[in-house]
This record gives structure tokens, C-alpha cells and sequence, in this order.
């Protein structure tokens, strides 16, 4: 069975950092394309980054380029966001998920984690 | 970036009933546009990708259509389990983007 487990969400302070992290279980991770999609509090879905099966490839949203990072370690089957200089902006539900057509397809998503929440406020 | 533009914002049907949701993007995505249903609390769920594919576990009630900018999902016969907040969402080019979000809600 497909699992996503997303951690490290929390309360941070503007200007602050924070790394989420996504454990993955139940498929041949490096085989697949990853991505992070967030959802601001009663707002719709926003993709923020994806990263090929290697993690040779990475893509990011203009609203988090050169401020998150996104990588992988497919020896542990983990994701990781570097998130810094986060801004109020940032509030939202984390989703890590897989691509549905493998690693050199980054979309659709076919499988989601249950999201961690990340809140910036002082 | 390619903007997608999903209506009705909301829509109210009744159990049994034909949904009609609609996604438009501001520019040609070819056939490149996936459909997710979303639940309180809960992540989304692949319905639909590429225009017309059900994922896997969907039911053949769900069925979408389209291409180049214009693309509708039908759900034919409404199941109470059905109502929720539908999301578009294209792959055709970076940035990847969703549509705001369209609410099914029962009358």
C-alpha cells in the first residue's frame, strides 16, 4: 500500500525557517517524480515544487523560488522542504505527493499524504 | 502562467442528478488537465487525468472531457459521497496550476 507521511509542520516566526519532511512506503520510490502542493487556510490548491526520481531535476512556483528548496533521499525513501525567509504568505497545509506516470512525469498526482500545517505568524 | 478558471464556483444539485463542472485556462494545455475531488480534512483524490482517464478506483459515473481550453468533468447520477469541493489542474507547462476550486453541494 502506497503511504505518504508528511512531518515537521509548526508555528514559526516571519523570516524564520523550517524543513518538512515526506516519508514515503509501499513503491519503488526512486521511480517516481515527487511533488509538494500546499492550501492556504479555506483557499484552493497552489503547486510549490516538484523533483524527479534521481532529485537531478527540480522545479519551483515564482512564490518560493530561491527560498524553499526541495530534495530527496532515496535510500531512506524521504522528501525534504527547506523552507526559509517564510512569510505570513506561506500559511498552509503541506501535501507531499507522487506522480502518477513515474519520474520523468511530474503530473498528475495519484497519491497525496494527509498534509502537515506550517504557520507563520508572531 | 497558465491561469485556470473553474464554474460554477459552486453548485447545488440533488442526489441522483447530473453534475456539470467546467475548467477553462487561458491558454491551450492539448489534453493535459487532471481533475481531483477534495473532502473536508482530507488530501485531494485523482479522478481524472488526461482530459477523459479515470484513475484507478474511480467510478464510471465521473467521466471528463475537452481540449486546448475548454474541459468539463460529469458526474452522472450523484451519490452522496459525491459532494465536495472539485479541483482542475493542468501539466501542460511549468508553473503547474489548479483552478480555485468549484463546490458541489447538495440542494
Amino acid at each position: 500500500e502506497v503511504q505518504l507521511l508528511e512531518s515537521g509542520g509548526g508555528l514559526v516566526q516571519p523570516g524564520g525557517s523550517l524543513r518538512l519532511s515526506c516519508a514515503a512506503s509501499g513503491f519503488t520510490f526512486s521511480g517516481f517524480a515527487m511533488s509538494w502542493v500546499r492550501q492556504a487556510p479555506g483557499k484552493g490548491l497552489e503547486w510549490v515544487s516538484s523533483i524527479s526520481g534521481t532529485g537531478g531535476n527540480t522545479y519551483y512556483a515564482d512564490s518560493v523560488k530561491g527560498r524553499f528548496t526541495f530534495s530527496r533521499d532515496n535510500s531512506e525513501n524521504t522528501l525534504y522542504l527547506q523552507m526559509n525567509s517564510l512569510r505570513a504568505e506561506d500559511t498552509a497545509v503541506y501535501y507531499c505527493a507522487r506522480s502518477y506516470y513515474g519520474s520523468g512525469t511530474y503530473n498528475p498526482l495519484d497519491y497525496w499524504g494527509q498534509g502537515t500545517l506550517v504557520t507563520v505568524s508572531s | 502562467e497558465i491561469v485556470l478558471t473553474q464554474s460554477p464556483a459552486t453548485l447545488s444539485l440533488s442526489p441522483g442528478e447530473r453534475a456539470t463542472l467546467s475548467c477553462r485556462a487561458s491558454q491551450s494545455v492539448s489534453r493535459y488537465l487532471a481533475w481531483y475531488q477534495q473532502k473536508p480534512g482530507q488530501a485531494p483524490r485523482l479522478l481524472i487525468y488526461d482530459t477523459s482517464n479515470r484513475a484507478t478506483g474511480i467510478p464510471a459515473r465521473f467521466s471528463g472531457s475537452g481540449s486546448g481550453t475548454d474541459f468539463t468533468l460529469t458526474i452522472s447520477g450523484l451519490e452522496p459521497e459525491d459532494f465536495a469541493v472539485y479541483h482542475c489542474q493542468q501539466r501542460s507547462a511549468w508553473p503547474i496550476t489548479f483552478g480555485q476550486g468549484a463546490r458541489l453541494e447538495i440542494k
